[in-house]
């Protein structure tokens, strides 16, 4: 069985700072993927980044990094210069390698709330 | 940009009614899924499809029926709608490389 664990149910930051968000997973996989999703109030889900367990490099995609620690099983999100439009619930999620539909598992949340 | 929609975006239904949701998308993606969402709360899979006239149970048991006729189109019903599905539905696609599943905006439901 696969678990995310979030165990910041809400994190504060100024504009302009960085912030770091963490996810710590479990799982038997060898071969795994996780992922963060920012849900805005709106309700949609939108993907923010995708890192492979044998990726030797921490994935990055414009202002958001994920800090990769395989030995630890840690999977951290890192926005960097935060702005209000970050504000949102962020998600993080594991998909294992059994089965073909590809099933995602995700984490309970961290709402962030970035002030001026 | 992901192209994956759901109607409608917000129902408010009396107990004891039919609803279908609805999801489609025109990415062609082969792997569809339904989610259940409580507010403030994580994603639960209800549902999920491998293709065509492929669909499973996900992992949080749910009184709803799914099908998949078309690549295109994963429809959701409940027979007899209870306050107690009153939730926000999310719908998603995904293929591709690393899988990333894309999703909708969601239903939310509200039943009475």
């Amino acid at each position: 069985a696969q678990k995310i664990t979030q165990t910041q149910p809400g994190m504060f930051v100024q504009e302009k700072e960085a912030v770091t968000l963490d996810c710590t997973y479990d799982t038997s996989d060898p071969s795994y993927g996780l992922f963060w999703y920012k849900q805005p109030s709106s309700g949609e889900m939108i993907f923010l980044i995708y890192q492979g367990s044998y990726d030797q490099q921490n994935a990055t995609e414009g202002r958001y990094s994920l800090n990769f620690q395989k030995a630890r099983k840690s999977a951290n999100l890192v926005i960097s210069a935060s702005q209000l439009g970050d504000s949102a619930m962020y998600f993080c999620a594991m998909r294992g390698n059994t089965g073909t539909a590809s099933k995602l598992t995700f984490g309970t949340g961290t709402r962030l709330q970035v002030t001026l | 940009e992901a192209d994956i929609y759901q109607t409608p975006r917000y129902l408010v239904i009396g107990t004891g009614k039919k609803i279908t949701l609805e999801c489609s998308q025109t990415m062609g993606h082969d792997k569809m899924y339904w989610y259940q969402q409580d507010p403030g709360m994580e994603l639960h899979l209800i549902h999920y499809s491998y293709g065509v006239n492929s669909t499973e149970k996900g992992d949080l048991s749910s009184e709803s029926t799914v099908s998949r006729i078309r690549t295109e189109h994963f429809p959701l019903t409940l027979e007899s709608a209870r306050p107690s599905h009153t939730s926000q539905y999310l719908c998603a696609s995904s293929s591709g490389t690393y899988n990333e599943q894309f999703f909708g905006p969601g239903t939310r439901l509200t039943v009475l």
